[in-house]
């Protein structure tokens, strides 16, 4: 079946320090990427829509300076959280679709990332 | 945004059916139902999705009424392992392409011994 790996699974860094977040489709070719960031007993909030070779598409009120997002190749997407605060402590999940069945697929996610920043 | 509504919580006794209902009534024609259920501290897991004909896979079954505003997925006999957050989904074509799929806020069920 199709997965998506992510990586790191936690990550703890300090307050003002960058973090990147990968996302990889590893038995598949992913057109589109999504991020989302889920706080804690609460859904799944998008944050980016990730289009490979092209500009992320962001949803309102995520700062798109604060979380970029690089879709290099059609396997790797990578968020990265600049300037880290303690209110960005979150679980950031990645989901993709695979081109192939982009008509009719379903979304494969990662296992999340967890991020405490102190 | 393409929005549904479902239950917080749910209850089920182990290998009983159960049935998680979603409203969609502002769903498109265009619109697939997915479901997913995710575990504590992990990525969503796929379970079924369908766009007008009821579906069945080996998890799950998914029931879709006729004028498409509700569905239903069925777990034919819950076990232990299916207790997680269940969310009911509506895959919207923003373009050609492109598609974008909001959350709801879910229903966690329980399923007890």
């Amino acid at each position: 079946g199709a997965v998506v790996s992510q990586h790191p699974s936690w990550v703890i860094c300090k307050s003002g320090t960058s973090v990147k977040i990968e996302c990889r489709s590893l038995d598949f070719q992913a057109t589109t990427m999504f991020w989302y960031r889920q706080f804690p007993k609460q859904s799944l909030m998008l944050m980016a829509t990730s289009n490979e070779g092209s500009k992320a598409t962001y949803e309102q009120g995520v700062e798109k300076d604060k979380f970029l997002i690089n879709h290099a190749s059609l396997t790797l997407s990578t968020l990265t959280v600049t300037s880290a605060h303690p209110e960005d402590s979150s679980f950031y999940i990645c989901s993709a679709i695979d081109r192939d069945g982009l008509y009719n697929s379903p979304l494969h996610f990662g296992n999340g990332t967890r991020l405490t920043v102190t | 945004d393409a929005k549904t509504t479902q239950p917080n919580s749910m209850e089920s006794n182990e290998e009983e059916p159960v049935h998680l209902p979603c409203n969609h009534s502002t769903i498109s024609g265009t619109d697939y139902i997915h479901w997913y259920r995710q575990l504590p501290s992990q990525g969503p897991e796929y379970v079924i999705h369908g766009l007008t004909s009821n579906v069945n896979n080996r998890m799950a079954s998914l029931a879709i009424a006729e004028d498409r505003k509700s569905s239903t997925l069925i777990l034919h006999r819950a076990t232990l392992r299916d207790a997680a957050v269940y969310y009911c989904i509506l895959r919207r074509s923003i373009e050609p392409g492109t598609y974008k799929y909001i959350f709801g806020t879910g229903t966690r069920l329980k399923v007890l011994a």
